[in-house]
């Protein structure tokens, strides 16, 4: 089975610019999360997807959005980026009712 | 205010001996994760605890849930050299919005 595939595997975008990243989930996997990696604040919860849906959401200004298609591959755009946007993000699918999660490779994010 | 708090934050440790990662978590939760994490590299999932009492075991790790103390622990028995990662624990909030909230991460060194 392939695992959780995100892309671009690696970004530079300029401030103020906005940027869509891709996961896609294992087959079979409904519900996908989202999740921010820095060296200073670490890692932090963005939202989570189940059947297009958000279901819970970090603490994120409004800038950091994210949808969920009808085959469970999700996207997280952020818009008007900054330099402190930098940074690993992370996505994660896991099966319905299945409490465990699966990690995709990553996508880092460079903002100039 | 939210917090998982994990100690010690870094450890070295020779090879062949025992250590146990702590993980103390502020908020009710329903499950608690450990993962590991290469450098570079994403989370790999390590193990998923649901209830009081909770133990689960992978080769030389060995994971425990108490949480009525609010506390999990990550033993490592006999280290050897491809133990060293960063070991994170997280947990899913059950109070307010649901979320999940990792703790800082162990950076863990064993010398050979």
């Amino acid at each position: 089975k392939a695992g959780v595939t995100q892309t671009p595997r690696y970004l530079i975008k300029t401030r103020g610019q906005q940027v869509t990243l891709s996961c896609s989930p294992i087959s079979g996997h409904r519900s996908v999360s989202w999740y921010q990696q820095t060296p200073g604040q670490g890692l932090q919860f963005l939202f989570e997807y189940f059947s297009e849906t958000q279901r819970n959401k970090g603490n994120f200004p409004g800038r950091f959005s994210g949808r969920q298609f009808s085959n469970s591959r999700s996207e997280m755009n952020v818009s008007t980026l900054e330099l402190g946007d930098s940074a690993l993000y992370l996505c994660a699918s896991s099966f319905e009712n299945s409490y465990e999660q699966y990690f995709g490779p990553g996508t880092r994010l460079t903002v100039t | 205010e939210l917090k998982v708090e994990q100690n010690p934050l870094f450890l070295s440790m020779q090879e062949g001996k025992n250590y146990t990662i702590y993980c103390n978590y502020s908020t009710t939760s329903d499950r608690l994760y450990w993962y590991r994490q290469d450098p570079g590299k994403s989370l790999e999932s390590l193990f998923v605890l649901l209830s009081n009492g909770a133990v689960k075991q992978e080769g030389r790790l060995m994971a425990s849930l108490d949480t009525k103390a609010r506390l999990s622990t990550l033993h490592i028995t006999a280290a050897v050299h491809d133990l060293s990662a960063t070991y994170f624990c997280a947990v899913k909030t059950t109070s307010g919005t649901y979320k999940y909230i990792f703790g800082t991460g162990t950076r863990l060194k064993v010398l050979a």
